[in-house]
């Protein structure tokens, strides 16, 4: 089956700092990537997201590319900000699939301090 | 604007109750879906429908159940049934089933806890 695996949080820094999200998947088909992200008290945005191999999925400073060999999909941005503290969730969507179900990682929180 | 609206935001249920949680959307989106968050935990998927009068049992459909009788409506019952319903409930939507990778717009989620 499919599944995603998100490194463990919470993962705190200073503003500024250089974040990196680590996200690996196991898949049956060729699935396409996301990153979504939740505020407190809300539910989920999209961030960004790739479709197929080396694409290269950006947003608001943030980036992931799709790596096949590596099987990961992992989330950085060079400089954060307080605003971007939230839970950062990898997600995918096997085209091979009934339906368009995304399989969820576990989140990642990030706390980002003035 | 559109998007998708869930009511409540809090409820609560009590003892062998069935509490119904209410997911409109006026995006015109076909698809339809119930994810149930835990703390630390990633979503799970319940119930997903691709079109109206039509909808398929996801991850972990035990205790629940569904009914897309409308194309803007998607209301979840959590019936007693459910041992542990205390969670974060989140609904999405998304333009089709046809489009593989197409994003999802999540609702604000409504917060069920047990009495």
């Amino acid at each position: 089956g499919n599944s995603v695996t998100q490194m463990e949080g919470p993962v705190t820094l200073s503003e500024e700092a250089f974040l990196t999200i680590n996200c690996t998947y196991t898949a049956t088909g060729y699935p396409s990537l996301f990153w979504y992200v939740q505020y407190p008290g809300e539910g989920l945005q999209l961030l960004l997201k790739a479709t197929k191999a080396d694409d290269k999925g950006s947003n608001k400073g943030f980036e992931a590319t799709y790596r096949k060999e590596t099987t990961s999909f992992h989330l950085e941005k060079g400089s954060v900000q307080v605003s971007d503290s939230a839970v950062y969730f990898c997600a995918l969507s096997d085209r091979q699939a009934a339906g368009n179900k995304l399989t969820f990682g576990g989140g990642t929180r990030v706390l980002v301090k003035p | 604007d559109g998007g998708i609206t869930q009511s409540p935001k809090y409820l609560f249920r009590k003892e062998g109750q069935n509490v119904t949680l209410s997911c409109e959307q006026n995006l015109n989106h076909d698809a339809m879906y119930w994810y149930r968050q835990d703390p630390g935990q990633g979503l799970r998927l319940i119930y997903y429908s691709q079109i109206v009068n039509d909808f398929q049992k996801g991850d972990i459909a035990e205790g629940y159940s569904v009914s897309r009788e409308k194309k803007e409506s998607f209301p979840l019952t959590v019936t007693s049934a459910q041992k542990n319903p205390t969670a974060f409930y989140l609904c999405a939507s998304s333009m089709g089933p046809r489009e593989r990778g197409e994003k999802l717009f999540f609702g604000s989620g409504t917060q069920l806890s047990v009495l």
